[in-house]
């Protein structure tokens, strides 16, 4: 157990729909990274926050967003899903302080599932 | 774009065989780490190495980090069916805090 927690671990829904995925860092880190893993592209960062702002940004697209608040949880926001978002969505965080890389402890994930 | 690619992308091998996994770029890294995953889970770190010329040992895996640090190998002696899993390579470029992942080397050991 890596300490951090993603919901819902399942979703399914609807093309043109919209999801939130939640994630609860482990205690006391302060950055939180958003992940897509598809089978044909592999792990995609699309995101990072520390301590409520964004700190980096990957290939995250214009219908996808996410927030980190003050008790440090995220969401990431899909709307208007196509097919294609059908995948893995990992939440991992770390403690953020340290300037070179840091280990990331990744959740268990949620599978999103567009139909 | 910064690319990091892993090779081979797919590794069947028998249970006690020796096998190398790559992963390298075009670009120098400050730091790179080696994670596995598991079929349903996240990925968890192996190791993380940041001089150049470095080399990590993990019990049977032994990790390199080029000297230009543009580039790094993961070696897995007499191979157990443990070991299979997905391995990535991530790394961080100078003077960037974004984290880039690899596509990864399915490994497959057979009993």
């Amino acid at each position: 157990d890596s300490g951090v927690t993603q919901t819902p671990k399942h979703l399914i829904t609807a093309t043109g729909q919209r999801v939130t995925l939640r994630c609860s860092p482990r205690s006391g880190d302060l950055s939180v990274y958003w992940y897509q893993q598809s089978l044909d592209q592999g792990l995609q960062f699309l995101i990072q926050y520390y301590n409520g702002e964004e700190r980096a940004k990957g290939n995250i697209l214009e219908r996808f967003s996410a927030q980190q608040f003050p008790d440090l949880h995220s969401e990431l926001n899909l709307s208007s899903l196509e097919l294609g978002d059908s995948a893995l969505y990992f939440c991992a965080s770390s403690p953020g302080t340290s300037g070179i890389i840091e280990t990331q402890y990744f959740g268990p994930g949620t599978r999103l599932l567009v139909l | 774009t910064q690319l990091l690619e892993q090779s081979p992308q797919f590794l069947s091998i028998q249970e006690g065989e020796n096998l190398t996994v790559y992963c390298n770029s075009s670009s120098v890294f400050s730091s790179l780490q080696w994670y596995r995953q598991e079929p349903g889970e996240g990925p968890v770190l192996l190791v993380t190495v940041v001089t150049g010329g470095e080399v990590k040992k993990l019990k049977r895996l032994t990790f390199q980090f080029g000297d230009a640090r543009k580039d790094s190998s993961l070696h897995i002696t007499a191979a157990q069916t443990g070991d299979t899993g997905l391995y990535l390579c991530a790394g961080r470029y100078t003077g960037g805090f974004k984290t880039i992942f690899g596509a990864g080397t399915r490994l497959f050991v057979k009993a």
